[in-house]
């Protein structure tokens, strides 16, 4: 079974220019998270998505981050424009939360760099 | 509110020791679970164990066990006998079985180096 996809693995941007980050969930997981990771943190969640409603996008600095998720399935992360504190790992998560304990499977992530 | 504390940054061990990662967590919800992910330099989080609140037992895995302690908030992973494989970030986090359900909170986690 293939798990979390994402790409690119890596992105080196400009300041103020945009950026877009792409993830594939596990075939059948209707959940979808995006996490950032500061460099020695733990990951923090962005948004969360079950199937195509964002259910918790409390944490996602909407002035410059946009996330969609057509169709339930895949999902795309914006940053526009970037600055250089964005710099940091984005994961992209599933699951499926029919029952509330299931675990979550994440995928290589992103490594992000603005300078 | 919801917390996840893993008081050692770093850990270093001579291979063949056994190893102990802490984690004490603070939540309000009554059913939550806990979990333990690796990190290895890759970058991916692999996914360990999953606990809910209502099951204290401890639970072992070939060298890796979990002591999940109610009364005192803590879900503490040993490793034992280490190998250099096991190097890498160990991060303990707590999901909410509430409204934030699904919504994992991590510690900082606990970089282990495993030297031969």
């Amino acid at each position: 079974e293939a798990g979390v996809v994402q790409s690119p693995r890596y992105k080196i941007i400009e300041k103020k220019q945009p950026v877009a980050f792409w993830c594939n969930p596990i075939s059948g997981h209707n959940t979808l998270y995006w996490y950032r990771q500061n460099l020695g943190q733990g990951p923090e969640l962005l948004i969360r998505y079950e199937n195509e409603e964002a259910v918790d996008d409390s944490q996602l600095p909407k002035d410059r981050f946009s996330a969609e998720r057509l169709k339930g399935v895949d999902s795309t992360l914006k940053i526009q424009p970037a600055e250089l504190g964005d710099s940091a790992v984005y994961l992209c998560a599933s699951s499926f939360l029919d029952k509330r304990d299931t675990e979550a499977f994440f995928g290589q992530g992103t490594r992000l760099t603005v300078v | 509110a919801q917390k996840v504390t893993q008081a050692q940054t770093e850990i270093s061990v001579v291979e063949k020791e056994d190893v102990t990662l802490d984690c004490v967590y603070e939540t309000r919800d009554t059913t939550y679970y806990l979990f333990w992910y690796k990190q290895p330099p890759s970058g991916e989080l692999v996914f360990l164990i999953r606990r809910n609140s209502f099951d204290e037992q401890n639970e072992i895995s070939g060298r890796y066990s979990w002591n999940f302690q109610k009364s005192t908030s803590s879900f503490n992973f040993t490793i034992t006998a280490s190998q250099v494989v096991d190097s890498a970030v160990y991060f303990c986090a707590l999901s909410e079985a509430g409204n934030q359900g699904g919504k994992l909170i991590f510690g900082q986690g606990t970089e282990l180096s495993v030297k031969p």
